[in-house]
């Protein structure tokens, strides 16, 4: 048990396909992250959220959607996802404006076909 | 610029070798903070450590050992005795107050351990 909880674990769709990522943590942290990792290619942050509020999106897609009902929930929406997508998308949660580092979730392959 | 350079991409040691990974960082601030992380085959990333700027004390964990020289601005980490269950990704990462302690990771070092 990590503490921060994704799901599912693996997920292929069709690039027509609709579908959602899940994140779940328990942690009392108060900001979340979306990463994305492809093969070979370094940690991308994607979106950051503190106290729910998204404060960062670095120039991700439309075809990505981010969602945080609460601090303890957010999810990553894709919709009309291209192959180039196919990576781990992980999940991160921590502290807000403390150096403690961060709790990662242990993440979600997708690959797109 | 990036924050963090993990010079080496990848490294293949024999069991029971020594492997050191190299992290060399970059900032402005005085108080700040580094991680190493551990991505094993599963993907998820675990949390090695953690050492703040003021303390400049290595730290030994078992097989693991960590340099933190700020005279060189490096945090290297040392696997003793290397087993085919320390073959991963390996992270080191800086936590700067500038930018609201978010995370700058290295572009990661992948260790294989072979029996």
């Amino acid at each position: 048990e990590t503490g921060v909880t994704q799901t599912p674990r693996h997920l292929v769709m069709g690039m027509t396909n609709k579908k959602s990522l899940k994140c779940e943590q328990h942690l009392g942290h108060n900001a979340m992250y979306w990463y994305k990792q492809s093969a070979k290619k370094p940690l991308e942050l994607m979106f950051v959220y503190n106290f729910k509020e998204q404060t960062e999106n670095n120039s991700v897609p439309s075809r990505f959607s981010p969602e945080c009902p609460n601090s303890s929930h957010l999810f990553l929406h894709l919709h009309t996802l291209q192959p180039e997508d196919s990576a781990l998308y992980l999940c991160a949660s921590s502290h807000q404006g403390q150096g403690y580092g961060y709790t990662f979730g242990s993440g979600t392959r997708l690959t797109v076909v | 610029a990036q924050k963090v350079t993990q010079a080496q991409t990848e490294i293949s040691v024999v069991e029971k070798e020594d492997v050191t990974l190299d992290c060399v960082y970059e900032t402005r601030d005085t108080t700040y903070y580094l991680f190493w992380y551990k991505q094993p085959p599963s993907g998820e990333l675990v949390f090695l450590i953690r050492r703040n700027s003021f303390d400049e004390q290595n730290e030994i964990s078992g097989r693991y050992s960590w340099n933190f020289q700020k005279s060189t601005s490096s945090f290297n980490f040392t696997i003793t005795a290397s087993q085919v269950v320390d073959s991963a990704v390996y992270f080191c990462a800086l936590s700067e107050p500038r930018d609201d302690y978010k995370l700058s990771f290295g572009a990661g070092t992948t260790v294989t351990v072979r029996a």
